[in-house]
């Protein structure tokens, strides 16, 4: 099955600087790659998502890319401010079994 | 609105209670799916299902039970708890096809004594 590795496990910045978090892939066949924020005590929400026909996507201050070939995809969090401070998640999916395969988390805290 | 709610939110039990987080939508989607959330783990998939009466495991499915009777409720089902489910479970449902957002319930927190 799926295998979603992602890195770092935490990560410290200052306001206005750009963090970036890291995820790998292990199954070829995955075509959907959604992020997730998830606050403390809250559910994780959608924050931005892209397909495997492209191979960047931005919304704001958030991007997010996609190397198909390296079976790797990343975060990019520009301009950040202290509210951005969350538990980011990616997530792999594969169109045959509709599932999710999330990987372990990235806690990222924004220094004011 | 369109929500999914979890019941119930905080649960403590002992071991070998049978218990039953439920979960509903009004979002009509066909697509629901129960996960647990444990530290450095992520979120890992225990059971989804597809539509009515369609269930199938996911990562985790040991010690969890699940039925799709009607297209809005999705309960999970622990016959016989232990201390190792101790965990955040989540509820998430979506339209079917992959592209689509998936939308999480608030979150149960269960303690296994």
């Amino acid at each position: 099955g799926e295998n979603v590795e992602q890195h770092p496990s935490t990560l410290s910045v200052q306001e206005g600087d750009s963090a970036v978090i890291k995820c790998t892939y292990s199954d070829s066949a995955s075509n959907y790659f959604p992020w997730y924020k998830q606050e403390l005590g809250k559910r994780p929400q959608l924050i931005i998502d892209i397909r495997s026909n492209v191979g960047e996507k931005k919304d704001q201050r958030i991007a997010v890319t996609l190397n198909k070939t390296a079976k790797h995809f990343s975060l990019h969090i520009t301009e950040t401010q202290p509210e951005d401070s969350a538990v980011y998640f990616c997530a792999a999916s594969t169109a045959g079994r509709r599932a999710l395969t999330f990987g372990s988390g990235t806690r990222l805290q924004v220094q004011p | 609105e369109a929500q999914v709610t979890q019941n119930p939110r905080y649960l403590i039990t002992v071991t070998g209670k049978k218990l039953t987080v439920t979960c509903s939508q009004n979002m009509n989607h066909e697509y629901m799916s129960w996960y647990r959330q444990d530290p450095g783990l992520g979120l890992r998939q225990i059971y989804y299902s597809m539509n009515v009466e369609v269930t199938d495991k996911g990562d985790v499915p040991e010690g969890y039970k699940v039925s799709r009777k009607e297209k809005r409720n999705f309960p999970l089902i622990l016959e016989s708890p232990s201390p190792n489910q101790t965990s955040l479970y989540f509820c998430a449902t979506k339209r079917t096809e992959t592209y689509n957002e998936q939308f999480f319930g608030p979150g149960t927190r269960l303690t296994v004594l």
